[in-house]
C-alpha cells in the first residue's frame, strides 16, 4: 500500500464549527489531492497541489481551503462546516511524469457535520 | 468539457456469474482511462488502466476492460464473479493537463450473491 495517512478517519462537527483534515504521505509524490465523495456524485475534486505552497481548485472548492507546507503534508480546512460538507473525503497522491498517471488513495475521513 | 457516466448505479449478479459493468466518457483530448475499486470502509485501488496500446486490458484477479474509441466506452468485465468481488466501482479519466487529476463516473455498486 502507498504511504498515505489521512487523520482523523471519523469527525462529528457542529456546523459554524473550523474543521481541518490532514493528509500525509511517505512517497515523495509531487501531487497531492482532496476529493469528496458523496452518493451519486462518485468523487469530485476539491482542491490539488503541485508543489509547496503550489494550489488549485478543483470543481466544488468552494467552503475550503487547503494549505501544503511541506511535500508530505496537505491540509484541507473546512473554514466554518455546514451540513452540506457531510461527506467521506479522500486524499490521494501521484507523480504524473510520462506514462506513470495512477493516483494512490488514502483511507477516507468521514465527516458529519451536525 | 470531459465527463464519465457509469451506466448503472446497482449490478447484482450470482456467484460465478459473468458480469459487465459499463462506463462512458466524453474527452476531446488523448485518453487515459481508469477503473478503481473500494470495498467496504476502504479507499480506492487501481483495478486496471488504459494507456495506449492493446485495446484489451487485464487486472490480476480475471477482470477485463476493453477501450473502444468509436464508441467511447471502457467497459469492464469479469467472466465469473465471486462474492469477493463485491465493492464498489468507479471508472475514471484523466483530466486535461498534466497535473494528474481524475474525473469520475458515479460509482456502480456490484453486489455478488451466492
Amino acid at each position: 500500500d502507498a504511504g498515505i495517512t489521512q487523520s482523523p478517519r471519523h469527525k462529528v462537527t457542529e456546523t459554524g464549527t473550523p474543521v481541518t483534515l490532514r493528509c500525509h504521505q511517505t512517497e515523495n509524490h509531487r501531487y497531492m489531492y482532496w476529493y469528496r465523495q458523496d452518493p451519486g456524485h462518485g468523487l469530485r475534486l476539491i482542491h490539488y497541489s503541485y508543489g509547496v505552497k503550489d494550489t488549485d481548485k478543483g470543481e466544488v472548492s468552494d467552503g475550503y481551503s487547503v494549505s501544503r507546507s511541506k511535500t508530505e503534508d496537505f491540509l484541507l480546512t473546512l473554514e466554518s462546516a455546514t451540513s452540506s460538507q457531510t461527506s467521506v473525503y479522500f486524499c490521494a497522491i501521484s507523480d504524473p511524469t510520462g506514462w506513470n498517471t495512477e493516483a494512490f488513495f488514502g483511507q477516507g475521513t468521514r465527516l458529519t457535520v451536525v | 468539457a470531459q465527463s464519465v457516466t457509469q451506466l448503472d448505479s446497482q449490478v447484482p449478479v450470482f456467484e460465478e456469474a459473468p458480469v459487465e459493468l459499463r462506463c462512458n466518457y466524453s474527452s476531446s483530448v488523448s485518453v487515459y482511462l481508469f477503473w478503481y475499486v473500494q470495498y467496504p470502509n476502504q479507499g480506492l485501488q487501481l483495478l486496471l488502466k488504459y494507456l495506449s496500446g492493446s485495446t484489451l486490458v487485464e487486472s490480476i484477479n480475471g477482470f477485463e476492460a476493453e477501450f473502444n474509441k468509436s464508441q467511447t466506452s471502457f467497459h469492464l468485465r469479469k467472466p465469473s464473479v465471486h462474492i469477493s468481488d463485491t465493492a464498489e466501482y468507479f471508472c475514471a479519466v484523466k483530466g486535461s493537463g498534466n497535473t494528474g487529476k481524475l474525473i469520475f463516473g458515479q460509482g456502480t455498486t456490484l453486489q455478488v450473491k451466492p
